[in-house]
């Protein structure tokens, strides 16, 4: 079945660099791949997602690439704040089922 | 519009005992899916209804699970008996139907069930 890796498992950044959170998947038959962001005592919320007819996406600060040949996907968050910290994770899917990785914690020091 | 809403928030029970989680989708989504995440680590599917029938429930752990959706609306969870490693946060996410809007899940805020 499918699986999902995801790197770093934390990720500590000043406020206002870049953070760069990746992941790999195994199955080619999955096609799309949204980003989940998690905060303290709440359930996981969709950020941004791409599916696999489009190599990247950006909405404001934040921005998902897409490498259907190495089936690995990267978020990309410039100009961090510390409300962007919180647990990060991806997911792979195909049709109803969503396989998520780990989940990255990302840190932004003020 | 309201989001997906779970009930409840924490519970906390011995082992043997019995359970029942609850879910509310986002109103008029007929997808709704159970997952959980244990000690820290993925977040794994469960299963899936669409409206009142399971679409995929080949994530369930084994037959101590029993999910429910009567009506087509809500959905309950639950876990009799209850062992110390169903212990985990338990979330349900719900989403339109559509092949555009079919994969876009919309999560609740969970339910953390301890197990003693």
């Amino acid at each position: 079945g499918e699986n999902v890796e995801q790197h770093p498992s934390t990720l500590s950044v000043q406020e206002g660099d870049s953070a760069v959170i990746k992941c790999t998947y195994s199955d080619s038959a999955s096609n799309y791949f949204p980003w989940y962001k998690q905060e303290l005592g709440k359930g996981p919320q969709l950020i941004i997602d791409i599916r696999s007819n489009v190599g990247e996406k950006k909405d404001q600060r934040i921005a998902v690439t897409l490498n259907k040949t190495a089936k690995h996907f990267s978020l990309h968050i410039t100009e961090t704040q510390p409300e962007d910290s919180a647990v990060y994770f991806c997911a792979a899917g195909y049709g109803n089922k969503l396989v998520f990785g780990a989940g990255t914690i990302l840190r932004v020091k003020s | 519009e309201a989001g997906v809403t779970q009930f409840p928030s924490h519970s906390v029970i011995e082992k043997g005992q019995t359970v029942t989680l609850r879910c509310d989708p986002i109103s008029g989504h007929d997808n709704l899916y159970w997952y959980r995440r244990v000690m820290g680590k993925e977040i794994k599917f469960l299963l899936h209804f669409v409206k009142e029938s399971k679409q995929d429930e080949s994530g369930m752990p084994n037959n101590r699970f029993l999910a429910e959706r009567t009506g087509g609306t809500y959905s309950t969870l639950k876990v009799q008996p209850a062992e110390l490693e169903d212990s985990g946060v338990y979330f349900c996410a719900s989403s339109p139907s559509g092949a555009f809007f079919y994969n876009e899940q919309f999560f609740g805020p969970g339910t953390r069930l301890t197990v003693l």
